[in-house]
């Protein structure tokens, strides 16, 4: 399967400050998600991020708040602005890999904690 | 919507004991089912994938079984070992690739 490489692995933010998340893959991929895990929560996916297009946001989240950038196959960020306490989650991307059987692939979270 | 049910929400067992994990999902129109396992603060790592068409996956000590009429899917463990302890999610995969989580089941494996 894909190896995503995901930084970084924790930080501790003030609020009001913004995070950028990077998310490295070993091989080109046509979708990547991003998604946040709240604490004791389960996964809840932000977006969806293509190459060449604008990410598609779910239901309660928005540009303004994360932007992500899709550069090209392998690479993809997530930012998290003007953070407040809220916000302390894990985020993680993740990679879909169906046709080669392999299913979703994750990168190793981001731990934001906000101050 | 679909809606992912794990079931119990946490198990604590003796080093040795097999572990049954239990996952319900609500809509049977699934394109394929997977375990994955998350340590504290971690990200997933996934365990075990079963596309719609197949009724379980095995790899070494791990077993899943998929019901896809009944919307019912069982991760078994066996012989568990202290590393085992982990947080084990259940996600579906529709055709528009949103997953959907369960909760997940904290496993606690004594020594």
């Amino acid at each position: 399967s894909a190896v995503i490489s995901q930084k970084p692995s924790r930080d501790i933010c003030q609020r009001g400050t913004s995070l950028t998340i990077q998310c490295q893959v070993d091989s080109q991929v046509t979708m990547m998600f991003w998604y946040r895990q709240q604490p004791g929560q389960s996964l809840t996916l932000i977006a969806t991020a293509n190459q060449g297009s604008e990410a598609t946001y779910e239901s309660g989240f928005v540009i303004d708040k994360f932007p992500i950038s899709r550069p090209n196959l392998t690479f993809s960020t997530l930012t998290v602005s003007n953070m407040s306490p809220e916000d302390s989650s894990i985020y993680l991307c993740s990679v879909e890999e169906s046709l080669r059987n392999y299913g979703y692939t994750f990168g190793s979270g981001t731990r934001l904690t906000v101050v | 919507k679909q809606e992912v049910t794990q079931i119990p929400a946490a198990l604590s067992v003796p080093e040795g004991e097999n572990l049954v994990l239990n996952c319900s999902f609500t809509d049977s129109a699934i394109y394929n089912l997977q375990w994955f396992r998350q340590d504290p603060g971690k990200g997933l790592t996934s365990l075990l994938l079963i596309q719609s068409s197949q009724r379980e996956q095995t790899s070494g000590r791990l077993n899943a079984s998929l019901d896809k009429s009944s919307g019912r899917s069982t991760l078994y463990i066996a012989a568990s070992q202290p590393g085992d302890s982990a947080t084990y999610l259940c996600a579906v995969s529709p055709n528009d690739y949103k997953l959907s989580f369960g909760a997940g089941t904290t496993v606690t494996v004594r020594a």
